[in-house]
C-alpha cells in the first residue's frame, strides 16, 4: 500500500513565524501536491511538483513556498504565517500516467496537518 | 473554464437503502472523473475513476459510478448503504488546460442505523 506520511498531525503556529510542513511518500511516485482543505471550499491547490526540484504553482500559492530535494519528500513553507492560514493542510502523491498526464492517475493523500495560526 | 458541482452538502440515508451522491461537471473536450472519500481525521482514499470505456465504473468498498455523457454528470451509488459508509465525498475532475484535478465541495453522506 502507498504510504504518505505527514509529519504533524496537529501544529499550532504564532502570527509571523515561519512554518515548514513536511510529507513523505514510499512509493516512487514522480508527482506530489499540497492541498488546503477548508469547509465549502473543498480541496484547493497550493503547489505540486513533478520532478525533484521542480515546482509549479497552484490555485492559491500566495504567501507559500515549497521545496523538494529528493524525490520522496515535498515540504510546504509558510514564509510569515498569519491567521487566514489557518486550515487543514493535506499532501498527496502520484505517478504519471499514459502520455505523460499527471491527473489520469490518482492521488493518494497523507492524513493531514491542522493547522491553527494564533 | 472546467468545473465541478456536488449540489448537496449532505445526504441522509437509512442503512440497506442504496445511496446517491451527485456530481456535475464542465470540461471541454472528455472529462476524467474521479470520486474520493474522506472518513473522519483522515486523508481522502480513492475510490474509483472514469478515464474511458464503460459507462459503469466499480471501484473500493462495493461503489460504483454512471458515467452520462449528455447530462454531464458522474453520480456515485452503491446499492445498499453501510453506516460506515459515512463520511465526506469529493467528486473530482481533470482540468484539461493545465492538467489539475480540480475538486467539488464535497457531499457529506450520514447513513442511519
Amino acid at each position: 500500500d502507498v504510504k504518505v506520511t505527514q509529519s504533524s498531525r496537529y501544529l499550532v503556529k504564532r502570527t509571523g513565524e515561519k512554518v515548514f510542513l513536511e510529507c513523505v511518500q514510499d512509493m516512487d511516485h514522480e508527482n506530489m501536491f499540497w492541498y488546503r482543505q477548508d469547509p465549502g471550499l473543498g480541496l484547493r491547490l497550493i503547489y505540486f511538483s513533478y520532478d525533484v526540484k521542480m515546482k509549479e504553482k497552484g490555485d492559491i500559492p500566495e504567501g507559500y513556498s515549497v521545496s523538494r530535494e529528493k524525490k520522496e519528500r515535498f515540504s510546504l513553507i509558510l514564509e510569515s504565517a498569519s491567521t487566514n492560514q489557518t486550515s487543514m493542510y493535506l499532501c498527496a502523491s502520484s505517478f504519471t500516467g499514459d502520455l505523460l498526464r499527471i491527473s489520469n492517475q490518482p492521488q493518494h493523500f497523507g492524513d493531514g496537518t491542522r493547522l491553527s495560526i494564533l | 473554464a472546467q468545473s465541478v458541482a456536488q449540489p448537496e452538502d449532505q445526504v441522509n440515508v437509512a442503512e440497506g437503502n442504496p445511496l446517491t451522491v451527485k456530481c456535475t461537471y464542465s470540461v471541454s473536450g472528455n472529462p476524467y472523473l474521479f470520486w474520493y472519500v474522506q472518513y473522519p481525521n483522515r486523508g481522502l482514499q480513492f475510490l474509483l475513476k472514469y478515464i474511458t470505456g464503460d459507462n459503469l465504473v466499480k471501484g473500493s468498498y462495493g461503489f460504483e459510478a454512471e458515467f452520462n455523457k449528455s447530462q454531464t454528470s458522474f453520480h456515485l451509488k452503491k446499492p445498499s448503504a453501510l453506516v460506515s459508509d459515512s463520511a465526506l465525498y469529493f467528486c473530482a475532475v481533470r482540468d484539461r488546460d493545465t492538467d489539475k484535478l480540480i475538486f467539488g465541495t464535497g457531499t457529506r453522506l450520514q447513513v442511519f442505523p
